[in-house]
Order: C-alpha cells, then structure tokens, then sequence
C-alpha cells in the first residue's frame, strides 16, 4: 500500500497570498497524483489530476507539479473562497490512497 | 449532468447490516469504473473499494476486506455496498464517486462525487 504523507498540517494565510502545499508518497507512483479540495459539509472537489492537469473548470491559480515521489500543490493568490482541507490521493494502484490533508485557513 | 446519489445510510448495530446504493445519472454508467470513498466524523478520507465498469475486477481496502461486498447493475446505472459485520469504525460519510477516464482498467482519479449518505453504528 502507497502512504501518503502531506505537510503542513493547516496553514494560516492572508489572501493574496502563494501558497504551496506538499505530498510525499512512500513509493514511485509517476505522475499518478490527484489533489482534491474538500469544504465543511461538501464532498471533495477534483482540483488536479496526472500531477501537474487542472480539472475541468478549476481556476488557473491551482498549479500541481511533480513525479515520482514529491508533489507540490501551488496556490497563486490565494483567494477567500480557497479555504478548506487539501487531499492528494495516488491514482496508481489500488488501494487508491489519501494522504491526511492539509487545512488552509484564513488569518 | 453527471450525478451520483446515494442511499441506504443510517444507524445500526454492531454486527449488523447495512446496504448502500448509489445511482448514477448523466453519463454512460457502465463506461466508469465507480469508487466508494468514506469519512469518519472530524477524519480524513478513506478510499474503501473500486468496480471496474464491467464489474468482474473489484479492490477492496484492507479495512473492509471480507466483510463488504460491491456489485453494480449497469442496466439500472447503480453501484451497491452490502457492508455485513459493521463496526464502531465503520461509522462514516459514504460517497460514490465516478472515475475520470471510463473503459476497463480501473484508476483512481474521482472527478464526481455524490453528496454522500451517513452509516453510524452504534449500540
């Protein structure tokens, strides 16, 4: 089984901001790297697929980049409705893990 | 539009149990591989099982290995959960949702989701 692991655990930002968010997977999964956001009392939202591919209507603020094992999640200015909890989930083998989220709140 | 809709949650025994369904509108159902991915209260997400579209290949996490059982209708468009010997740590949001790329093999990436049904088991 592929562990994720994400970091930091939360992140207190002002808008405006850049922010970037970290996934480590313990074993090789390519590109095979989903970034989700998820909203209190929502299901997760497809932000990224592939490492690095925007998802179907999502803002060009979100950028995913790497391979491998180390991906990062970019958030170009940082706007108020970004607030929430941040999954990577690998993509490559079944079990089809997630790390434990990143929660980015607002100062 | 693509939606998925789920059903069957609530409270239950230990040991009991429960079946879930989800129904899947707006796309070519038996083209997608379904996933049913759970979150405990104030936890994380947990990927708990995939059927392939053509329902013969199905991966299960180790978590509930033995205990649920997937099966699909594609002439309904429906993905069940029959989740048998349920325990405290089975109590979850459960939600469907449908794999990105369709066909036969079976990936991961989950681009809709259902809004999900609550399994709480308790005595």
């Amino acid at each position: 089984e592929v562990v994720l692991t994400q970091s930091p655990a939360t992140l207190s930002l002002s808008p405006g901001k850049r922010v970037t968010l970290s996934c480590g997977a313990s074993q090789n999964v390519d590109s095979f790297l989903a970034w989700y956001q998820q909203k209190p009392g929502q299901a997760p939202r497809l932000l990224i697929y592939d490492a690095s591919k925007r998802a179907a209507g999502i803002p060009a603020r979100f950028s995913g980049s790497g391979s491998e094992r180390d991906f990062l999640l970019t958030i170009d200015t940082l706007e108020p409705e970004d607030f929430g909890i941040y999954y990577c989930q690998q993509s490559r083998w079944p079990p089809f893990t997630f790390g434990p989220g990143t929660k980015v709140v607002f100062k | 539009q693509v939606q998925l809709v789920e059903s069957g949650g609530g409270v239950v025994q230990p040991g009991r149990s429960l079946r879930l369904s989800c129904a899947a509108s707006g796309f070519t159902f038996s083209n997608y591989p379904i996933h049913w991915v759970r979150q405990a209260p104030g936890k994380g997400l947990e990927w708990v099982v995939v059927m392939s579209s053509d329902g013969y290949n199905k991966y299960y996490a180790d978590s509930v290995k033995g205990r649920f059982t997937v099966s699909r209708d594609n002439s309904k468009n429906t993905l069940d959960l029959q989740m048998n010997s349920l325990r405290h740590e089975d109590t979850a949001v459960y939600y469907c949702a449908k794999t990105w790329d369709g066909g036969l093999s079976v990936t991961g990436t989950l681009d809709y989701w259902g809004q999900g049904t609550v399994v709480t088991v308790s005595s």
